[in-house]
């Protein structure tokens, strides 16, 4: 099964409204990603958080990492239209080299 | 800088052919991937090369596909012969390996096999 799992697979919003999606993974990481990917697109890397960090923000996201859970959230604040897409997690790991292992993503879709 | 760049972004062929897909990664990058993302399985890992060296092809699914890295500055996945099972959306992905790994992305080559 894959490291990464997101949930929930899909979520509807309001544009406005706060955007909440997690990740669980099952060994041990070095870092956690999010990317997103627009329909038709590839992925585009969001943000990055190490194993010793908690929390980290950038621009409208917020990531929060659980290690003792082996969870993360990604939080969207004050959602666009634009922020339609999916989000996935990856995870690399000490064995794993430049290698990522990702979830299978949540489809976000935020209605104007 | 341009990014990483895959060739052709579609393509449709038919069962049996050969079908080679191309990148270009990120000058001065020294990782290379390569995916497939289809609806069922979502986004998997093919290949990767590190410094031109194939380090990880566990997750080539058979031997009707290989990959060569023969510079530093281009790829290719080769699906010889090829099956309607193959259709997906294929991406090559770049990085420089150190103490961070994100990955960027080409725009990928969508492959319909008929």
């Amino acid at each position: 099964s894959q490291q990464g799992e997101e949930d929930p697979q899909a979520l509807s919003i309001q544009e406005g409204e706060n955007a909440t999606m997690n990740c669980s993974y099952k060994t041990s990481i070095n870092n956690l990603q999010w990317y997103r990917q627009n329909s038709g697109r590839g992925l585009v890397h969001l943000i990055l958080i190490r194993s010793n960090e908690r929390e980290k923000h950038s621009g409208r996201l917020r990531v929060t990492l659980d290690t003792s859970k082996k969870s993360s959230s990604l939080l969207i604040t004050a959602s666009r239209a634009a922020d339609t897409a999916s989000y996935f997690c990856a995870t690399d790991g000490e064995t794993s080299g430049s290698r990522l292992t990702f979830g299978e993503g949540t489809q976000l879709t935020v209605n104007p | 800088d341009a990014g990483v760049i895959q060739s052709p972004r579609h393509e449709v062929t038919e069962m049996g052919q050969e079908v080679t897909l191309r990148c270009k990664p990120i000058s001065g990058h020294n990782s290379l991937f390569w995916y497939r993302q289809t609806m069922m399985r979502g986004l998997e890992l093919l290949i990767y090369f590190n410094n031109n060296v194939p380090i990880d092809d566990s997750g080539m699914p058979e031997d009707r596909f290989s990959a060569k890295m023969p510079n530093a500055s281009f790829s290719t996945l080769k699906i010889q012969p090829s099956e309607p099972r193959d259709s997906a959306v294929y991406f090559c992905a770049s990085t420089l390996t150190g103490l961070v790994y994100e990955q960027y992305f080409g725009p990928g080559t969508r492959l319909t096999v008929t």
